[in-house]
């Protein structure tokens, strides 16, 4: 069995670069979030998917930032021209569907992606 | 307004001794609570939930949480601590908004 896996670990880029990031949840979640934790905090909410769907995002998430789950199952999320204030871990993570219609809100984390913005 | 409170930045308990950490939210509501720990450079792990019913939930590595209505808490606690237990750790409510909310944290550290 393996668990929600994120790739890179580990990107360090330049001000004004676009970075990308991939996670792949496991398999059988059809629930994708994705969360941002800069040092120090806790995570903050950036968006989810249900599916291929993309039901919510943060005001966070500005038009720089844009993430795709296109068939429902790994997910990406691009920051476009970077910025130092972007450098973070973003974090992966994903969960059962609600049943009947209530979400238990169990999240299953990745390792994260830290970014460094220079 | 939905908010959850860890009020204690920093925490330093003796390997053996008990431990402690506070949790509390505001909302009109009993909302789903989780327990995560975050070892450095890892990633989240569930240590325990609440959804209703008995409110002295057990997770895992012996780690237990009490909820309280009337104090609107949700305090982890754990009988003896380990040198491996040094972590973040960090409550997070469901408001009913179909995400977790996570408190600022607190970050654990043993001495031997």
């Amino acid at each position: 069995d393996t668990g929600v896996s994120q790739d890179p670990r580990h990107k360090i880029t330049k001000r004004g670069q676009n970075v990308t990031f991939r996670c792949d949840p496991i398999s059988e979640h059809n629930r994708l979030y994705w969360y941002r934790q800069t040092l120090g905090q806790g995570p903050e909410f950036l968006t989810y998917f249900q599916n291929e769907a993309q039901l919510e995002k943060s005001r966070l998430l500005s038009d720089r930032f844009s993430a795709e789950r296109p068939k429902g199952s790994f997910s990406t999320l691009e920051i476009q021209r970077t910025e130092q204030g972007d450098s973070a871990m973003y974090l992966c993570a994903s969960s059962e569907p609600p049943d009947r219609g209530l979400w238990a809100g169990e999240l299953f984390f990745g390792e994260g992606s830290r970014l460094t913005v220079l | 307004a939905q908010s959850v409170t860890q009020p204690d930045i920093h925490i330093t308990v003796s390997e053996g001794a008990s431990l402690e950490l506070r949790c509390n939210y505001s909302y009109g509501a009993t909302p789903y609570l989780f327990w995560y720990v975050q070892s450095p450079g890892q990633g989240l792990q569930l240590l325990l939930k609440y959804f209703s019913g008995d409110t002295l939930v057990q997770g895992i590595k012996g780690f237990e949480a009490e909820f309280k209505r009337s104090q609107s808490s949700f305090n982890l606690r754990k009988p003896s601590v380990h040198w491996s237990d040094a972590a973040e750790y960090f409550c997070a409510p469901h408001f009913g908004n179909e995400k977790l909310t996570f408190g600022t944290g607190t970050r654990l550290t043993i001495i031997p």
